[in-house]
């Protein structure tokens, strides 16, 4: 059974770019959260998918946003990139929107921005 | 609002002995907690989770964790350590109650364990 898979590993972009990143949720999850990990720091909610719709967001700008597929699948799309986005992505998935399901972690994205 | 300190940013320990990585919480409802682990350029591997049945939760790879609401804490503890438990280990809340599975991080604890 594959895991939470994400794509590309590695991504370099310069200021003012646009970046879409891909995550495929675990076999049987139907929810989707996004993370910002910054270097030295712990992860930081930008949003969750369920059902095809933002179920809730965290302290991001509008220039992040993001989409969920019908089989699950979600991207993550950050538009005019700051060199502060640089980061590691993660993409977590579990089996329900809410509760306290375990999120399964992917390996995440590494954004550079130059 | 809920949030999570994780105290010490860097513990270094001996090959055999305890470890002990602490967490303190802040959240108006009861919280579920979980500690998870990276290692380098990976992501994130749960280690336990706190969902209010048995304050002391078992996990992998030997670890454990016990919730103390009086403290406000989950300190994550392994009797021996080894070498391979050197990573980044970071504690996380979601809200009891209502909540929509927003994870809220600690900065992380950089386990070092020496030979």
């Amino acid at each position: 059974d594959a895991g939470v898979t994400q794509s590309p590993t590695h991504l370099i972009k310069t200021r003012g770019q646009q970046v879409t990143l891909r995550c495929s949720p675990k076999s049987g999850h139907d929810t989707v959260s996004w993370y910002q990990q910054a270097l030295g720091q712990g992860p930081q909610f930008i949003f969750q998918y369920y059902e095809e719709e933002e179920r809730q967001r965290g302290n991001f700008p509008d220039r992040f946003s993001g989409h969920q597929f019908p089989n699950y699948s979600s991207e993550l799309n950050v538009n005019a990139l700051l060199l502060g986005d640089s980061a590691l992505y993660l993409c977590a998935s579990s089996s329900q929107a809410g509760g306290a399901e375990t999120q399964y972690f992917g390996p995440g994205t590494r954004l550079l921005v130059l | 609002a809920q949030s999570v300190t994780q105290l010490g940013s860097h513990v270094s320990v001996s090959e055999g002995a305890l470890v002990l990585l602490r967490c303190n919480y802040s959240s108006s409802v009861p919280p579920y907690l979980f500690w998870y682990v990276q290692y380098p350029n990976q992501g994130l591997q749960l280690l336990l989770k706190y969902t209010s049945a048995a304050t002391l939760v078992k996990g992998i790879n030997g670890f454990e964790a016990e919730f103390k609401k009086s403290e406000t804490s989950f300190h994550l503890t392994k009797p021996s350590a080894h070498m391979s438990d050197a990573a980044e280990y970071f504690c996380a809340v979601i809200m009891g109650s209502g909540n929509t599975g927003k994870l809220i991080f600690g900065q992380g604890t950089t386990l070092q364990v020496k030979p």
